[in-house]
């Protein structure tokens, strides 16, 4: 297995720039999620899908939007870049439910800079 | 709104030193709590996961411990290595938020030579 893999490694976007950071598991888990890691913020969720079809904003979704046509892909748009959106972005997928199914696993990351 | 904090945010010893991390977190209506390490640059990994109905895990020289009454999970690391050197977060799964975790700042770990 794969397990989680997100591409790009590194971007360069200039302002207003949008573009979309891809995400794929072959794990077949029906929870996707997105999150950005700042310095001395932590990890905060952006979107997450709990299916195919299905997704939710998390605590951090302006500027972002999602979809997930497939169990496997789960892909990140950013509309309109902004320096603010510079960030560590990492992708984790895990089942649904509770116990030991639901842990997650994460993606190496998306190191995204807007100038 | 569930808080997690982790103590303390830096930590560094000499190598062979078993070593505590601390995470506390607010609400104890948890499904679960989730310990990671993330390398420099690296994403995260997944260590170890702790059920709300269990009091503890164990993987090698790492052990996890759940008070989820008290809101504390604690992570031990045996006889620690320069290798161990990362940091560790921990992240809690509330059973309101479905699978969405809440993450900790997490503890920079050194282990000296």
């Amino acid at each position: 297995n794969a397990g989680v893999t997100q591409t790009p490694k590194f971007q360069v976007l200039k302002t207003g720039q949008s573009m979309t950071l891809q995400c794929a598991q072959d794990m077949n888990h029906e929870y996707m999620s997105w999150y950005r890691q700042d310095p001395g913020m932590g990890l905060r969720l952006i979107h997450y899908s709990v299916g195919a079809g299905i997704t939710d904003q998390g605590e951090v979704p302006n500027g972002y939007n999602v979809s997930r046509s497939t169990t496997e892909d789960f892909p990140l748009r950013l509309l309109s870049a902004a320096p603010s959106q510079t960030s560590v972005y990492f992708c984790a997928s895990s089942y649904l439910g509770q116990g030991k199914r639901n842990e997650q696993f994460f993606g190496p990351g998306t190191r995204l800079t807007v100038l | 709104k569930q808080e997690v904090t982790q103590i303390p945010a830096a930590l560094s010893v000499p190598e062979g030193e078993n070593l505590v991390l601390n995470c506390s977190f607010t609400d104890s209506a948890i499904y679960n709590l989730q310990w990671f390490r993330q390398d420099p640059g690296k994403g995260l990994t997944s260590l170890l996961l702790i059920q709300s109905s269990q009091r503890e895990q164990t993987s090698g020289r790492l052990n996890a411990s759940l008070d989820k009454s008290s809101g504390r999970s604690t992570l031990y690391i045996a006889a620690s290595q320069p290798g161990d050197s990362a940091t560790y977060l921990c992240a809690v799964n509330a059973e309101t938020s479905g699978s969405r975790l809440t993450f900790g700042e997490g503890t920079q770990l050194t282990v000296n030579p």
